[in-house]
């Protein structure tokens, strides 16, 4: 079974500083999707950004990028220029294809709670 | 484009009772996944469906759990009857695609407590 570990149950970081977000995940599949999902206290989780496993470019989305290292099953997010609505709880994801075709559900990590100081 | 809509937002009850939650996905998307989130944990896979159909329910605890999505749309989540451990976060979410990648689009959730 897929198995996504988070490390740090939380993070803290000044406004405006950069702050890495760790993640490992266990898989024998050669074929995935890495997710990192932001969950602010209303619950709902947001996307903030994906990299498929067979891309080498690391994916970036405005001030936030990723560190996909598949040999060492490491995707870590960096958050650049820390802004006060980064807070939240963050999710490292996981997500296969399924026997029978089409993506399995996601498998999240335990979560990171990323603290912004003022 | 209206979100993933789910109902209520919140729920108390006692344990052995039995308890229903709602959920709309956004307008023409075929996958619907239910997860349940543990205070301090991450949300787990409980069932997904494809339209109208279960592709994944192995982590559904079947005893006490049951799920349905008539007409390929809505979906309801039931418990009977609810235990302790079932107080949690009861995420709904659905997705344009069925391909790797095709992201997933949460609701607010409902918190279940079980007394």
């Amino acid at each position: 079974a897929q198995t996504v570990t988070q490390s740090q149950p939380e993070m803290s970081v000044q406004e405006a500083e950069t702050v890495t977000l760790s993640c490992t995940y266990d898989t024998s599949e050669s074929d995935y999707y890495l997710f990192w999902y932001k969950q602010p206290p209303s619950r709902q989780m947001i996307l903030v950004i994906r990299q498929e496993a067979y891309k080498q470019q690391n994916a970036t989305e405005n001030r936030f990028s990723v560190n996909f290292q598949k040999a060492a099953k490491s995707f870590s997010l960096k958050i650049s220029d820390s802004q006060l609505g980064d807070a939240a709880m963050y999710f490292c994801a996981y997500t296969t294809l399924l026997s029978g075709g089409g993506a399995d559900g996601l498998t999240f990590g335990k979560g990171t709670h990323l603290i912004i100081q003022p | 484009e209206a979100g993933v809509a789910q109902s209520p937002r919140y729920k108390i009850i006692e344990k052995r009772q039995s308890v229903a939650f709602w959920c709309n996905p956004i307008s023409g998307h075929a996958t619907l996944y239910w997860y349940q989130q543990i205070l301090g944990q991450g949300p787990k896979l409980l069932i997904q469906f494809q339209n109208n159909g279960v592709v994944d329910d192995s982590q559904l605890p079947k005893d006490r759990f049951s799920a349905e999505r008539l007409k390929g749309v809505d979906s309801t989540l039931k418990i009977q009857p609810a235990k302790l451990e079932d107080s949690a976060v009861y995420l709904c979410a659905s997705s344009p695609g069925w391909g790797l990648g095709s992201p997933l689009h949460f609701g607010n959730g409902t918190r279940l407590t079980v007394t």
